[in-house]
């Protein structure tokens, strides 16, 4: 089954301590995102990546860190310095434009990441 | 910077009846998508619908239609003959055309959206 799979489906973590979320595409896409949500809201771009080894920050990326070494992974990295870390974070992926093509986001189950 | 207004917190609607979402938007570009997404309680984010600016012809698919207004910068969705499985947060999303601007999608607050049996 081609599809984003994200791991763990949930996450506790000690304050002061890094976390790595994973992400991991099997459809061939070329980009990929992290979003960040929290309850009662609209989800909130972290990072992206059109490109393998290629990554831009989003509009909350501080306390952030990511990696695009392989095309079919993303994994975030939420470090000590992100103030406020518990959320509901989801990746998505797309094809990059060609022609005609839109390049809807698809997402992936997502990871409810809390600090204890 | 692009902005996305959904104005309605949360809506009911009775099962097999047509419920209507709003979501307004602020850009200064003339060439965009629009997409509707849907979040039941697994809080998966599944695509429901999506539109190009470009096209005059509001997109549809199966009971979902939305209602694209390029000039009033509004994009509704249309829920025909709503289902129980329809229950969920409905979020409005935008995305620039520009491939400078990384293909981003920038979300509403979301719709709760409650299908009553």
């Amino acid at each position: 089954d081609g599809g984003i799979t994200q791991s763990p489906k949930y996450l506790f973590r000690k304050e002061g301590q890094n976390v790595t979320l994973s992400c991991e595409q099997n459809l061939n896409h070329d980009a990929m995102y992290w979003y960040r949500q929290d309850p009662g809201q609209g989800l909130r771009l972290i990072y992206y990546s059109q490109i393998v080894n290629d990554f831009q920050k989003g509009d909350i990326a501080e306390g952030y860190s990511v990696s695009r070494e392989k095309k079919e992974s993303f994994p975030l990295t939420v470090t000590s310095a992100q103030k406020n870390p518990t959320a509901f974070y989801l990746c998505a992926s797309s094809m990059r434009r060609t022609g005609a093509s839109t390049d809807t986001q698809y997402f992936g189950p997502g990871t409810r990441l809390t600090v204890l | 910077a692009q902005t996305v207004t959904q104005s309605q917190p949360e809506m009911s609607v009775q099962e097999a009846e047509t419920v209507t979402l709003s979501c307004t938007y602020d850009t200064s570009e003339n060439n965009y998508y629009l997409f509707w997404y849907k979040q039941p309680p697994s809080r998966q984010m599944i695509l429901v619908i999506r539109q190009e600016a470009y096209k005059q012809q509001n997109a549809t698919e199966n009971r979902f239609s939305v209602n694209f207004q390029k000039a009033a910068k509004s994009f509704s969705l249309k829920i025909s003959d709503s289902q129980l499985g329809d229950t969920a947060m409905y979020f409005c999303a935008f995305m620039g055309w520009l491939k400078a601007a990384g293909n981003k999608l920038t979300f509403g607050g979301g719709t709760r959206v409650l299908v009553k049996p």
